[in-house]
């Protein structure tokens, strides 16, 4: 198993335009979420899917969107650059059941100039 | 509201010496307790987890914690500390909702090991 993948690895985007992170496990968990890490500080949550179809918004989504069409894939959508969202962002998932362990992927740096 | 405090935001040990890492967490209900490690330019790794079982957890690379419901605690140990366990260390919480049971994060303790 691959596990977690992201892309990309790193990325440089100007104010105001638009990408998307893309997230891919194949461990058939059901569970994903999305994180971001600024220095210093610890992961907080943007946004989380329980299952295909099915998502809801985590600590600090504002400016972002994510949609779950496959159990596998759950990108991640930045319309409008701003610098506030230069960070590490972090996909992650979760098999169903009690043990609640969440696997990462490597993370993408992405930078707002 | 269920959340955690690391104490140290650096740790510095010598090869060979006891690391202690610590952390205090705040929960209105036996709580679910995770240690992950960062190395740098890497994804999160899980060492250990605490899911209201034995009191003291044993995890990966010869790390431990013990949870200690009257000091709220949940400190991480090791014996003898190698360069290669230098890395950031985050305490996490599982916040139990109706939806994604999500974990809160500490602010991390960089850890580095000298010779």
């Amino acid at each position: 198993n691959a596990g977690v993948t992201q892309t990309p690895k790193f990325r440089i985007l100007k104010i105001g335009q638009s990408m998307t992170l893309q997230c891919t496990q194949d461990m058939n968990h059901n569970y994903m979420y999305w994180y971001r890490q600024d220095p210093g500080m610890g992961l907080k949550l943007i946004y989380y899917s329980v299952g295909a179809g099915i998502t809801d918004k985590g600590e600090v989504p504002n400016g972002y969107n994510v949609s779950r069409s496959t159990t596998e894939d759950f990108p991640l959508r930045l319309e409008l650059a701003a610098p506030s969202q230069t960070s590490v962002y972090f996909c992650a998932s979760r098999a169903s059941g009690v043990s609640y362990e969440q696997y990462f992927g490597p993370g993408t740096r992405l930078t707002v100039t | 509201a269920q959340s955690v405090t690391q104490l140290d935001s650096h740790v510095s040990v010598s090869e060979g010496t006891p690391v202690l890492l610590r952390c205090n967490y705040s929960s209105s209900y036996s709580p679910s307790l995770f240690w992950y490690v960062q190395h740098p330019n890497k994804g999160l790794q899980l060492l250990l987890k605490y899911t209201s079982a034995a009191t003291l957890v044993k995890g990966i690379n010869g790390f431990e914690a013990e949870f200690k419901k009257s000091e709220t605690s949940f400190h991480l140990t090791k014996p003898s500390a190698h360069m290669s366990d230098a890395a950031e260390y985050f305490c996490v919480v599982l916040i139990l909702t109706g939806g994604g049971n999500k974990l809160t994060f500490g602010t991390g303790t960089q850890l580095k090991v000298e010779l």
